[in-house]
């Protein structure tokens, strides 16, 4: 699973099968998830996002599951395919006090890897 | 093509010196910010701007600069940066704030090295 650390938790999984990654969140006031897939050299690559009045939402090949009883997120990758290696990350939004700015705190990643 | 674009890719400079990165979009984005990502923690929020001469500070401003004089550049400086700044800097714009469902692009990054 994923939660920010000082290591970054790793994920391997046979071609063709799929892929499930976790996100612990951490504020019970974070109305907006995203996840984002960052290959290695790039920059991060917004794949789905999920808001809090939801438990789930499908996009091509992906699902993201939100529960919030547990203030647990992930993503379902179904399929994997070699192109799907990278390092995965889940972002949370909170709703802050009045007159203050949103922002985006982002979790340190899951690194997958998909085996031949 | 459109998009958002990051120079320089790399950079190594000493401590005590300035040095700039610039951010470029061509979407026209209200929304632009500055992040920070380093081994073991999440994407940091350095510096953002919601319009043309406006930003605010994020999670970790200290040491850094900033400036939007116009709409499609957002460049970040470092006035006398420190070996603690060592990093891969990104650049991420969008139409809105994040919360309301449009997502950010990012850049490639800058990873700078500090000795």
């Amino acid at each position: 699973g994923e939660s920010v650390g000082l290591h970054l938790p790793t994920l391997s999984v046979q071609e063709g099968d799929n892929s499930i990654i976790n996100c612990a969140y951490s504020n019970s006031a974070s109305d907006y998830f995203i996840w984002y897939k960052q290959e290695s050299g790039k920059g991060p690559q917004f794949i789905i996002d999920i808001r809090s009045n939801m438990d789930k939402r499908q996009g091509q090949r992906v699902t993201v599951l939100l529960n919030k009883t547990v203030k647990h997120l992930s993503l379902q990758i179904a399929a994997t395919q070699p192109g799907d290696s990278a390092v995965y990350f889940c972002a949370e939004n909170i709703a802050p006090p009045s007159g203050s700015a949103r922002q985006l705190t982002f979790g340190s990643g899951t690194q997958l890897t998909v085996l031949p | 093509d459109a998009g958002i674009t990051q120079s320089p890719r790399y950079k190594i400079t000493e401590t005590g010196r300035q040095v700039t990165l610039m951010c470029h979009q061509t979407w026209s984005h209200s929304y632009m910010f500055w992040y920070r990502q380093d081994l073991g923690h999440g994407l940091r929020l350095i510096y953002y701007s919601a319009a043309a001469d406006i930003t605010d500070k994020g999670e970790v401003p200290d040491g850094y600069v900033v400036s939007r004089s116009k709409t499609e550049n957002f460049p970040l400086t470092l006035e006398s940066a420190t070996r603690s700044q060592t990093s891969v800097y990104f650049c991420a714009s969008s139409g809105s704030h994040p919360a309301s469902g449009q997502p950010q692009h990012f850049g490639d990054g800058t990873r700078l090295s500090i000795l």
